[in-house]
């Protein structure tokens, strides 16, 4: 099936640990996404990517890092600098272009717990 | 940045009954987007409509641009209509086109 595959579904983090959380697309879609949901609130952009090797902070960037080294992955890592990383995490991708270029489809999610 | 509000935050229905949300933007946009966020997390898109008028089934939407507010109607509402629903928004950047999003309207239909 096409989609967007993230994983693991539920995630708990130790206090100082770094952790990655997975996003997988096979819709060759250049660009790709990442946002936090806090409960009762909507989604905001932590980092995004247009193209391989290339990508830029959103809005919450702090304690995030990111790579794109292959166009259908873009890991997050959630780093001990975040100090309160208890979220739910969901990563998008787009086909820029023209046509139908502008269309966000979203994956499953992740949820990070701290221990 | 752009700013995004939507009414009500809340909104419960009995079966059967219409409905229709709001969601008013602050600029000039290039991409709006409906979702609607299941119990599990999972967001569905529902439409995309930058302007016009768009149906699918008991749902459609309609976005002035002109006057940056888009409303969503839900007719004959059902209980798997419940749910979260954000409304979410674009600018074109010279990176990319990023979405903002709405706080979202908390959904309940009763049987």
């Amino acid at each position: 099936d096409g989609g967007i595959t993230q994983s693991p579904k539920y995630l708990f983090r130790k206090e100082g640990q770094n952790v990655t959380l997975s996003c997988e697309q096979n819709l060759n879609h250049d660009a790709m996404y990442w946002y936090r949901q806090d409960p009762g609130q909507g989604l905001r952009l932590i980092y995004y990517s247009q193209i391989v090797n290339d990508f830029q902070k959103g809005d919450i960037a702090e304690g995030y890092s990111v790579s794109r080294e292959k166009k259908e992955s873009f890991p997050l890592t959630v780093t001990s600098a975040q100090k309160n990383p208890t979220a739910f995490y969901l990563c998008a991708s787009r086909r820029t272009g023209a046509r139908g270029g502008n269309i966000q489809y979203f994956g499953a999610g992740t949820r990070l717990s701290v221990l | 940045g752009i700013q995004v509000e939507q009414s009500p935050p809340d909104l419960i229905l009995q079966e059967g009954a219409n409905s229709t949300l709001r969601c008013n933007f602050s600029d000039s946009v290039n991409n709006l987007q409906w979702f609607h966020q299941n119990p599990w997390g999972q967001l569905i898109n529902l439409f995309y409509i930058p302007s016009g008028t768009k149906q699918n089934g008991r749902l459609s939407a309609t976005t002035v641009a002109t006057e940056r507010y888009s409303l969503l109607y839900i007719s004959s509402s059902q209980t798997t209509d419940s749910g979260v629903y954000f409304c979410a928004v674009a600018v074109q950047e010279t990176s990319g086109s990023r979405l903002t999003f709405g706080e979202g309207t908390q959904l309940t239909v009763n049987p």
